[in-house]
């Protein structure tokens, strides 16, 4: 089945550096991911839909400059946040949605990464 | 305004005893109902889906989730709880026109022996 592929599965850093974290759709083209941010012990957030060959997407109160996505290939997608400090500690979640599933069917075909855990010093 | 609800922050079972997580949902548009389930630091595992038809949907794990519009709930049910379903659950809302998911709070489901 889908897989994707998320790393690293857990970084720390110091505040003030950047992170990347990369999602990679193994075994299918992704036209289309999206990045979630958890917080413990809540829910999954939508941050940003992130197409293929072009800006992503931000949901609203969602600091576009603070968290850069690029989605460069089909199979790739990486979520970097600048300048990290400790309140950007969370958990990041990517899904990925197959090229080949309509977006009628869109839903159907999301394949969740496992997640990358950020902590902030 | 788009909402889902888990009103279960935590549930506590026996292990073989039955279960029931409740969802309850508030979307404008016709409803695409999902429910997910999560192991500790892991991502998610899709348990079900509903887009039409029956009403009640079977999904892996032996759980199913029944469809009630009239309820708007989706809630799901398995008929005997292994030690290995201890997890975090959600259920989630979409609809056909987009692949955003909306996401209830999530119930933690804590199984004893």
């Amino acid at each position: 089945g889908a897989v994707v592929s998320q790393h690293p599965s857990w970084v720390i850093c110091k505040s003030g550096t950047s992170v990347k974290i990369e999602c990679r759709s193994l075994d299918f083209q992704a036209t289309t991911m999206f990045w979630y941010r958890q917080f413990p012990k809540q829910s999954l957030m939508l941050m940003a839909t992130s197409n293929e060959g072009s800006k992503a997407t931000y949901e609203q109160g969602v600091e576009k400059d603070k968290f850069l996505i690029n989605h460069a290939s089909l199979t790739l997608s990486t979520l970097t946040v600048t300048s990290a400090h400790p309140e950007d500690s969370s958990f990041y979640i990517c899904s990925a949605r197959d090229r080949g599933g309509s977006k009628f069917s869109g839903a159907n075909v999301l394949t969740f990464g496992a997640g990358s855990r950020l902590t902030v010093l | 305004a788009q909402s889902v609800t888990q009103p279960d922050i935590h549930i506590t079972v026996s292990e073989g005893a039955s279960l029931e997580l409740r969802c309850n949902y508030s979307y404008g548009a016709t409803p695409y109902l999902f429910w997910y389930v999560q192991s500790p630091g892991q991502g998610l595992q899709l348990l079900l889906k509903y887009f039409s038809g029956d009403t009640l949907v079977q999904g892996i794990k032996g759980f199913e989730a029944e469809f009630k519009r009239s309820q708007s709930s989706f809630n799901l049910r398995k008929p005997s709880v292994h030690w290995s379903d201890a997890a975090e659950y959600f259920c989630a809302v979409g609809s056909y026109n987009t692949d955003k998911l909306i996401f209830g709070t999530g119930t933690r489901l804590q199984v004893f022996p």
